[in-house]
């Protein structure tokens, strides 16, 4: 069974340009979550969907972000424009029958 | 979520059980404990949870006090492999929606 796969890997962009990282979830997961860590700092929450819903976005950082997730299969997370300080590590996951979530291994985003 | 509390680092020899405890004075009596482990950037990965009976699986046993306050994470016989950052997180519901508050963890080093 595939897990979560996330790309790109590894993203380079100059501050103001526009990233979409893309989450593919493992099939029949409908809870999909989206975390971020940047540097020094810990994992953090940035949203939850239930499907095609948003079912908490407590954590995204401004309105600079966009998640979505059509359909209720794989999700898009875009940062427009990007900052300096959207530098990090994001890490996308779904959660299992149990309750523990599979997280992928992320999407290194590095803003110039 | 109750906060929890661990101490930032250990040291653990090769074939070892490694024991990480965790503090959590203030969990609820509907709060469940996980644990997760990052291996250097990699995605964090599930451990093992509990409520209040001790588990065990392949990974790792979960020995968690009468009281609930506190629990330890035992890798029977901790390989190099092991070597990670390790979060102990306390939860409401492993069913629901809530979204994973890491700490900082515990950075285990396992050494020959």
């Amino acid at each position: 069974e595939a897990g979560v796969t996330q790309f790109p890997s590894h993203s380079v962009i100059e501050k103001g340009q526009t990233v979409t990282l893309r989450c593919d979830p493992i099939s029949g997961h409908d809870n999909l979550y989206w975390y971020r860590r940047v540097m020094g700092k810990e994992i953090k929450f940035l949203l939850h969907f239930v499907k095609e819903s948003k079912q908490d976005e407590s954590g995204m950082p401004n309105n600079r972000f966009l998640a979505e997730r059509t359909g209720g299969t794989y999700s898009t997370l875009k940062v427009q424009p990007a900052e300096l300080e959207d530098s990090g590590v994001y890490f996308c996951a779904s959660r299992g029958l149990i309750g523990e979530l599979f997280f992928g291994e992320g999407s290194r985003l590095t803003v110039l | 979520d109750a906060k929890t509390t661990q101490p930032p680092s250990m040291d653990c020899a090769e074939g070892r059980a490694a024991n990480l405890p965790c503090n959590h004075s203030t969990i609820s009596g509907n709060e469940y404990v996980y644990w997760y482990r990052q291996i250097h950037s990699q995605g964090p990965q599930y451990i093992i949870h509990g409520l209040k009976n001790n588990e065990t699986n392949e990974m790792a046993s979960l020995i968690i006090t009468e009281d609930r306050k506190s629990s330890t994470l035992i890798l029977p016989h901790a390989t190099l492999r092991d070597t990670a950052v390790y979060y102990c997180i306390v939860r409401v519901d492993p069913g629901g929606g809530n979204k994973l508050t890491f700490g900082t963890g515990t950075q285990l080093k396992v050494e020959l």
